[in-house]
């Protein structure tokens, strides 16, 4: 079975960096993921997709402070120079023929 | 610019029926795969239906295997969902989203309520 974990919240400073985590679980550590955006009150927004090497592909228009990383199971979103909109949920998402799978998502607090 | 537009949500009561309508614009519709999403409210994002470029494969969530339908119109740009026998579990935002594998993209849902 395929799962993603994710912390449920996170917080950061206004103009600081944030790194938010999501694990996949054993036997799916080379999974590719995708991440997206959810502000308070609209849909989602795709971010990028991202790799088991590291790699990814950011969707349209999604600024340079975006950016994601990988480690084993992990893969990372780190998101810097915060603004307050970037206070939203934070959903990983991965796939394998026939389904789509969905994190819990991380809530991110912009202090 | 990509638009996906979402319509058809509403209250209905359970056991009914309703048919929701995603329509494309600003990219080639027939060459993505398409899914549905939901969200209840407060709740996270739950995978719904998966529908091919050409339709040849379709999959469906647990939940709704059986009494969702997904279907589309390459000719016409749009994408379908026809839900039967809703309960009151549900109840969510449907989103349609373009290929969430790669070059994925969002449309802005519609709500659907269950409740008699």
């Amino acid at each position: 079975q395929l799962v993603l974990t994710q912390s449920p919240s996170a917080s950061a400073s206004l103009g600081a960096s944030v790194n938010l985590t999501c694990t996949l679980n054993s036997g799916h550590t080379r999974y590719a993921i995708a991440w997206h955006q959810q502000q308070p009150d609209r849909g989602p927004r795709y971010l990028m997709k991202l790799n088991n090497d590291g790699s990814h592909t950011k969707g349209d228009g999604i600024p340079d402070r975006f950016s994601g990383s990988s480690s084993g199971a992990d893969r990372y979103l780190t998101i810097s120079s915060l603004q307050s909109e970037d206070e939203a949920d934070y959903y990983c998402q991965t796939w394998d023929t026939g389904i789509l799978v969905f994190g819990r998502g991380t809530k991110l607090t912009v202090v | 610019e990509v638009h996906l537009v979402e319509s058809g949500g509403g209250l209905v009561k359970p056991g009914q029926s309703l048919t929701l309508s995603c329509v494309a614009s600003g990219f080639t519709f027939s060459t993505y795969g398409m899914n549905w999403v939901r969200q209840a409210p407060g709740k996270g994002l739950e995978w719904v239906a998966s529908i091919s470029i050409s339709s040849t494969y379709i999959y469906y969530a647990d939940s709704v295997q059986g009494r969702f339908t997904v279907s589309r119109d390459n000719a016409n740009n749009s994408l379908f969902l026809q839900m039967n026998s809703l309960r009151a579990e549900d109840t969510a935002f449907y989103y349609c989203a373009r290929d969430l594998r790669a070059d994925g993209y969002w449309g802005q849902g519609t709500l659907v309520t269950v409740s008699s």
